[in-house]
């Protein structure tokens, strides 16, 4: 069977490592992703966003995949930088619900010099 | 530059003393929400609006009012503030390319403590 990550609350990495961290999204009708960024102190930044009728996108030094038969979101983060220390969040919304928007419980992505 | 501003940014208040938060964008942007963080929680969606008068509730709204009467603003009403409500309060906005959704613009926060 396919392989699926786990959510993991915490995540932490070496300097210079791939990251990769996992969201599980529950509305099968769901059909449109984002990944947010939260550092300390501040709002959610948009990193990346994918829609239903994808199951790649990338970005600078970021990768989105949606497996939706599991429905499963994983942001990958090449080259872990210390900047990229933070909470990340997935968050879904559904076309036919535009206004309803829901966050995953988030991970704090820890980079070790 | 393009933001969503959030005041007060921090709030120590009472049991059921009214007060609001405010929450203004600068970038024309047609929705707008709200959201509490809770540890241990993520983000939870109180209201949102997808357009001037146009406000519907989200998963968490009880206890809480909102109105949309111009476009650049989303205040939002507490009534009769209970401890329950004590959490960390975000604004949201972001444009509508007809029905698909678009990546939200976080205020700041707002820190809100009820004793």
């Amino acid at each position: 069977g396919e392989s699926v990550g786990l959510h993991l609350p915490t995540l932490s990495v070496q300097e210079g490592d791939n990251s990769i961290i996992n969201c599980a999204y529950s509305n099968s009708a769901s059909d449109y992703f984002i990944w947010y960024k939260q550092e300390s102190g501040k709002g959610p930044q948009f990193i990346i966003d994918i829609r239903s009728n994808m199951d790649k996108r990338q970005g600078q030094r970021v990768t989105v995949l949606l497996n939706k038969t599991v429905k499963h979101l994983s942001l990958q983060i090449a080259a872990t930088q210390p900047g990229d220390s933070a909470v990340y969040f997935c968050a879904e919304n559904a076309n036919t619900n535009a206004g309803k928007s829901t966050f995953g419980d988030g991970t704090t992505l820890t980079v070790k010099p | 530059e393009a933001q969503v501003t959030q005041n007060p940014r921090y709030l120590i208040t009472v049991t059921g003393k009214k007060l609001t938060v405010t929450c203004s964008q600068n970038m024309n942007h047609e929705y707008m929400s709200w959201y509490r963080q809770d540890p241990g929680l993520g983000l939870r969606q109180i209201y949102y609006s997808m357009n001037v008068e146009v406000t519907d509730k989200g998963d968490v709204p009880e206890g809480y009012k909102v109105s949309r009467k111009e476009k650049r603003n989303f205040p939002l009403i507490l009534e009769s503030p209970s401890p329950n409500q004590t959490s960390l309060y975000f604004c949201a906005s972001s444009p509508k390319v007809g029905i698909l959704n678009q990546p939200q613009h976080f205020g700041d926060g707002t820190r809100l403590s009820i004793l």
